[in-house]
């Protein structure tokens, strides 16, 4: 079955550094992917979204990587701010409109 | 622009009450709409989903049904609460298959006590 997946349940980094959040994937059909930022109490947020037909993709201070041939997915952020600490989670379209979510990385940003 | 609203925020229910939530979209039309519910530092689970007025596909047997009596107003309810059903709901839409991104409401804390 379709399943997604992270690999670090909590990441902390300093402000500053640069922070990057993994998960894996296991249908190797999917075809898109997104990022979704969760601060505690509120609705998830859209990040940046990601086709397979493409292996980067840049916002602003985001960067998504895909490697579908180990069904690997990563979230980079450049300058980590306090802001920017939350719960990130990534998804994959799971049939028709259906988005499939991993468990979750909370990232700790400390000033 | 689009939004979407839910209410209520937060909602502190007993064992056995029944439950309304609502969930309602502006700035689109015929949106899909989803129901998912978030337990404690866990993901989201899909509960149920519609494309249409009248039309819900039910993701997981449980206690929770869904109605769709406007294009743009999506409820979830149910008859009697049960301890289980505690957790955060969230409400997304998108507009249709040309756009695979849900957004999502501010969703709703239900306690059942």
């Amino acid at each position: 079955g379709e399943s997604v997946g992270l690999h670090l349940p909590t990441l902390s980094v300093q402000e500053g550094d640069n922070s990057i959040i993994n998960c894996a994937y296991s249908n190797s059909a999917s075809d898109y992917f997104i990022w979704y930022k969760q601060e505690s109490g509120k609705g998830p947020q859209f990040i940046i979204d990601i086709r397979s037909n493409m292996d980067k993709r840049q916002g602003q201070r985001v960067t998504v990587l895909l490697n579908k041939t180990v069904k690997h997915l990563s979230l980079q952020i450049a300058a980590t701010q306090p802001g920017d600490s939350a719960v990130y989670f990534c998804a994959e379209r799971g049939g028709f409109q259906k988005l499939v979510f991993g468990t979750g990385t909370r990232l700790l940003v400390s000033p | 622009s689009q939004t979407i609203h839910q209410w209520p925020a937060t909602l502190v229910q007993p064992v056995g009450s029944p439950l309304s939530l609502e969930c309602t979209v502006e700035g689109t039309s015929n949106p899909n709409l989803y129901w998912y519910r978030q337990a404690a530092g866990r993901g989201l689970q899909l509960l149920f989903y519609s494309v249409g007025i009248g039309q819900i596909s039910s993701e997981v047997p449980q206690n929770l049904s869904a109605s769709r009596p406007q294009d743009r107003q999506f409820i979830l309810s149910s008859k009697k609460l049960l301890l289980s059903d505690s957790g955060f709901y969230l409400c997304a839409w998108n507009s249709g298959p040309s756009t695979d991104t849900q957004y999502f409401g501010p969703g709703t804390r239900l306690t059942v006590l």
